[in-house]
C-alpha cells in the first residue's frame, strides 16, 4: 500500500465508449502524474499537475483529457479510444516544488480497449 | 535530467548479493540519483536515492563513486520476491519534476 490507490483496477472499454480512471492520494503530495505503459515498452509520461495546475502535456492525443480538481485527486476522461491506446496507465504523486522527494505510484489501471 | 545506462539483464542467484549498476556520465550537481523496481504489472516502487554520499535503507545500499557518474544498488541478500526490472533514474531536486524512466534492468532471482 503506497498511499496512491487508482480505481478501477481493470477496464474493458470499446472504441465509442467514454469512461473515466480516478487517482487519490492521502500523503499531503502537490504534484500527481498519469503515466501510460504500453507492452514490452518504458513508462510514458503523459501529465503533471502541480497545486492542481497542469504543468505538462507530453504532447497527449486530446481523446485523453485529464482533470485535478484538488491536490489529492486526479482523473483521467477517455472517450473515443484506440486499441493500441490499451495499456497500464499509472497515476504517481509526489512532493512537488521545491521539494526533493520519491513519487509514490498506485497500482495502475489495466485498460483494454475493444 | 541526464541519461541512464544500464545493463538490459541480470541473474543473481537467491540469497547472494544482487549489484545493478548504472552510468549517468552526465550528471550535474543538482541531480539526485533514483532507484525504483516494478514487479510484473504493478506500479513502480521507490527504492532509495542519493546525490553523492553512500545511502543505506531497510531495502539496499546505494553507492555512488566519487566523481558522480556512475553508481551500483544492492540488494544484500536477493530473495525470489525481488525479481523485477529496476529503473535507475536521475533526477534535478527543488521542482515538480517528472521521473524519466528508461528500460531499466530485468533482475532475475533464480532458486
Amino acid at each position: 500500500e503506497t498511499g496512491v490507490t487508482q480505481t478501477p483496477r481493470h477496464l474493458v472499454m470499446g472504441m465509442t465508449n467514454k469512461k473515466s480512471l480516478k487517482c487519490e492520494q492521502h500523503l499531503g503530495h502537490n504534484a500527481m502524474y498519469w503515466y501510460k505503459q504500453s507492452a514490452k515498452k518504458p513508462l510514458e509520461l503523459m501529465f503533471v499537475y502541480n497545486f492542481k495546475e497542469q504543468t505538462e502535456n507530453n504532447s497527449v492525443p486530446s481523446r485523453f483529457s485529464p482533470e485535478c480538481p484538488n491536490s489529492s485527486h486526479l482523473f483521467l476522461h477517455l472517450h473515443t479510444l484506440q486499441p493500441e491506446d490499451s495499456a497500464l496507465y499509472l497515476c504517481a504523486s509526489s512532493q512537488g516544488q521545491g521539494r526533493d522527494t520519491e513519487a509514490f505510484f498506485g497500482q495502475g489501471t489495466r485498460l483494454t480497449v475493444v | 535530467d541526464a541519461k541512464t545506462t544500464q545493463p538490459p539483464s541480470m541473474d543473481c542467484a537467491e540469497g547472494r548479493a544482487a549489484n545493478l549498476p548504472c552510468n549517468h556520465s552526465t550528471i550535474s550537481g543538482n541531480e539526485y540519483v533514483y532507484w525504483y523496481r516494478q514487479i510484473h504489472s504493478q506500479g513502480p516502487q521507490y527504492i532509495i536515492h542519493g546525490l553523492k554520499n553512500n545511502e543505506t535503507n531497510e531495502m539496499a545500499s546505494l553507492i555512488i563513486t566519487e566523481d558522480r557518474k556512475s553508481s551500483t544498488l544492492i540488494l544484500p541478500h536477493a530473495t525470489l520476491r525481488d525479481t523485477a526490472v529496476y529503473y535507475c533514474i536521475v533526477r534535478v531536486a527543488g521542482s515538480a519534476r517528472q521521473l524519466t524512466f528508461g528500460s531499466g534492468t530485468q533482475l532475475t532471482v533464480l532458486p
